[in-house]
């Protein structure tokens, strides 16, 4: 089985911190994804990963910025953390562009913002 | 305009009954695949079953099953003999091949069993 790790299931940091949430995926996928997940709004996308070093864009980018300096290991970054940005944060990966391959996910981040 | 929508916020159902959960899509890609994950309270996501645009047959996973209606863009999931550790969230979500590779998750539905 796919295994999708995030490194804390809770986390209170802030406001101003620099915020770091890691996630290692098992498996050798090529794709890696960070969501973010508010009431009555589903998932929005952050960033997303087609390989080492390359990242792209998602949905709401803005005050967040990603690393991937290893295949299985995705990491996003908070630059300077504001309380609008609490939330529950999802990491998820692929094994590669087909249409038919899933997204396994982590366990989720609730991270908060004081 | 929205890539998935869920218009059911929320959805009861007796146990041992069967339920439908309601998607539709907006694509152009000819290509492209669409998934169902569950969300209960515990917060992690559990892929369920998946469906592709060139699939004839309706998807078929154990107690889940999906409707897929390519020319009415609907896809909804299905779930006989309901019980009560399916009481959570559902959500759809496609990923297109040609435009973009991403994945794309409507706003999901809350289903409660009810004993």
């Amino acid at each position: 089985d796919v295994k999708v790790t995030q490194s804390s299931r809770y986390l209170v940091k802030r406001t101003g911190e620099k915020v770091f949430l890691e996630c290692v995926q098992d498996m050798d996928h090529e794709n890696m994804f960070w969501y973010r997940q508010d009431p009555g709004l589903g998932l929005r996308l952050i960033y997303f990963s087609y390989d080492v070093k390359m990242k792209e864009k998602g949905d709401i980018p803005e005050g967040y910025s990603v690393s991937r300096e290893k295949k299985e290991r995705f990491s996003l970054i908070l630059e300077s953390a504001s309380t609008n940005q609490t939330s529950m944060y999802l990491c998820a990966s692929s094994l590669d562009g087909g249409r038919n391959q899933p997204q396994h996910f982590g366990d989720g981040t609730r991270l908060s913002i004081l | 305009a929205q890539k998935i929508t869920q218009t059911q916020p929320g959805m009861f159902v007796q146990e041992k009954e069967a339920v439908t959960l309601d998607c539709t899509y907006d694509t152009s890609d000819p290509s492209y695949g669409l998934f169902w994950y569950k969300q209960p309270s515990s917060g992690e996501m559990i892929f369920l079953i998946y469906q592709g645009s060139y699939d004839q047959q309706n998807a078929t996973e154990g107690r889940y099953s999906l409707n897929f209606q390519k020319a009415r863009k609907s896809a909804n999931l299905v779930i006989s003999a309901s019980q009560l550790g399916d009481s959570a969230m559902y959500f759809c979500a496609m990923r297109e091949v040609y435009t973009g590779n991403q994945f794309y998750f409507g706003t999901g539905t809350s289903l409660t069993v009810i004993p």
